[in-house]
């Protein structure tokens, strides 16, 4: 049981190029989250997802993009990267359970710079 | 909209002291709430939740946590701490009425000392 699986693990972006970072979970999860994580900030929300075709802005969406074709996935696009999307990248996935949700499961994070 | 406050960015402990970390949350009445701990260069692991019934928690590794909603707090406590618990500690709120969105506080570091 692979859990949640992001890729890549690290990757430097150019100013102005743009990516996307994988996430994949095998637990069936409705819900799905990425999380940005800098140094004495916590983690804060770029985008989330509550089931396949539905996705929603959180705090910091701004320069991202997000899809969520199908229960397992859910990418996170970096269009024009810019220094300030120099991050930590984390994908988290849970399940609700009788209308209660449940833990999150984090993947082990991508760390991206961009120069 | 919910919000998590954790009131101590560092807290620096002697080995086998107790500790405790502060987590204060703003939300409306149905709240879950979590603790999570990051070890360094990897990524976020559960200690414990509170959904409901008991308020007092425990968790992984002898954390326990109290569940205070009168005083909005849920409140990381440990013993007697090791070497091994040096790692980030993360308070976390989510709530039916905010969409089952899962905010985290800024996160509280803990160096153990020999």
């Amino acid at each position: 049981n692979a859990g949640v699986t992001q890729t890549p693990k690290f990757r430097i972006l150019k100013i102005g190029q743009s990516m996307t970072l994988q996430c994949t979970q095998d637990m069936n999860h409705n819900y799905m989250y990425w999380y940005r994580q800098d140094p004495g900030m916590g983690l804060k929300l770029i985008y989330y997802s509550v089931g396949a075709g539905i996705t929603d802005k959180g705090e910091v969406p701004n320069g991202y993009n997000v899809s969520r074709s199908t229960t397992e996935d859910f990418p996170l696009r970096l269009e024009l990267a810019a220094p300030s999307q120099t991050s930590v990248y984390f994908c988290a996935s849970r399940s609700l359970v009788g209308g209660v949700g449940t833990e999150a499961f984090f993947g082990q994070g991508t760390r991206l710079t961009v120069v | 909209a919910q919000s998590v406050t954790q009131l101590d960015s560092q807290v620096p402990v002697f080995e086998e002291a107790p500790v405790e970390l502060r987590c204060n949350y703003s939300s409306s009445v149905s709240v879950y709430l979590f603790w999570y701990v990051q070890y360094p260069n990897q990524g976020l692991q559960l200690l414990l939740k509170y959904l409901s019934g008991s308020t007092l928690v425990k968790g992984i590794n002898g954390f326990e946590a109290e569940f205070n909603k009168s005083q909005t707090s849920f409140h990381l406590r440990k013993p007697s701490v090791h070497i091994s618990d040096t790692a980030e500690y993360f308070c976390a709120v989510s709530d039916i009425a905010a969409g089952n969105k899962l905010t985290f506080g800024g996160g509280t570091r803990v160096l153990v000392k020999p």
